[in-house]
């Protein structure tokens, strides 16, 4: 069984640029989450998807950061204009489905914003 | 009160000892609960699940579940230094109705040979 891929694995932009991140959950799962990962801090929730809606973006800083997840599979995340403390491992992970499952993480675009 | 902590650390423990790792949260609805593996510059890597109380046992690995105290833990028995890592707690803090996953801040453990 194919995992969760994410592209790019690294990505180097200047302050004010934009960025987009893309995800390709394990095939059947309808849960989708995006995490940002501080160096030194556990990941944070940004953005749970469950099939193509979404159920928690609380945490996601809406004025520069966007996410969908068209047609319930692959997802994006976008960054604009980007600061330098957007600088962390951005992770997407899936589950199978949104009660009780565990999540299988991808292995995460890591972006350093100058 | 943060939603999930664990020990910063770092821990360290001589090969062949047992590691103690712990974790509490704050919500009391929480239904489930996993440990996951980082190594450095890799993702989280699922090493156990567990959702209700007592311990279950995985290989080397033992979760602890006490919900009336809210507390969860991973005991690592015959420490290797292959299990040098980070360790993050996840917890469900919304219960049974949606997977709302947060993570504690990782505690950091070193296997001496």
């Amino acid at each position: 069984e194919a995992g969760v891929a994410q592209s790019p694995r690294y990505k180097i932009i200047e302050k004010r640029q934009s960025v987009a991140f893309w995800c390709n959950p394990i095939s059947g799962h309808a849960t989708l989450y995006w995490y940002q990962q501080i160096l030194g801090q556990g990941p944070k929730l940004l953005i749970q998807f469950q099939n193509n809606g979404v159920v928690d973006d609380s945490q996601l800083p809406k004025d520069r950061f966007s996410a969908e997840r068209l047609k319930g599979v692959d997802s994006t995340l976008k960054i604009q204009p980007a600061k330098l403390e957007d600088s962390a491992v951005y992770l997407c992970a899936s589950s199978f489905r949104q009660r009780n499952t565990e999540a299988f993480f991808g292995q995460g675009t890591r972006l350093t914003v100058v | 009160q943060k939603e999930v902590e664990q020990n910063s650390g770092p821990l360290s423990v001589p090969e062949g000892a047992i590691a103690s790792l712990n974790c509490t949260y704050s919500d009391r609805v929480s239904q489930s609960f996993f440990w996951y593996r980082q190594y450095s510059g890799k993702s989280p890597e699922l090493i156990m699940s567990i959702y209700s109380n007592g311990d279950k046992e995985d290989g080397r690995f033992t979760a602890q579940l006490n919900k009336a105290s809210q507390y969860v833990s991973l005991l690592i028995r015959d420490s290797q230094p292959s299990d040098s890592a980070t360790y993050l707690c996840a917890v469900n803090i919304r219960g049974a109705w949606n997977n709302d996953m947060r993570f504690g801040a990782g505690t950091r453990l070193t296997v001496k040979p």
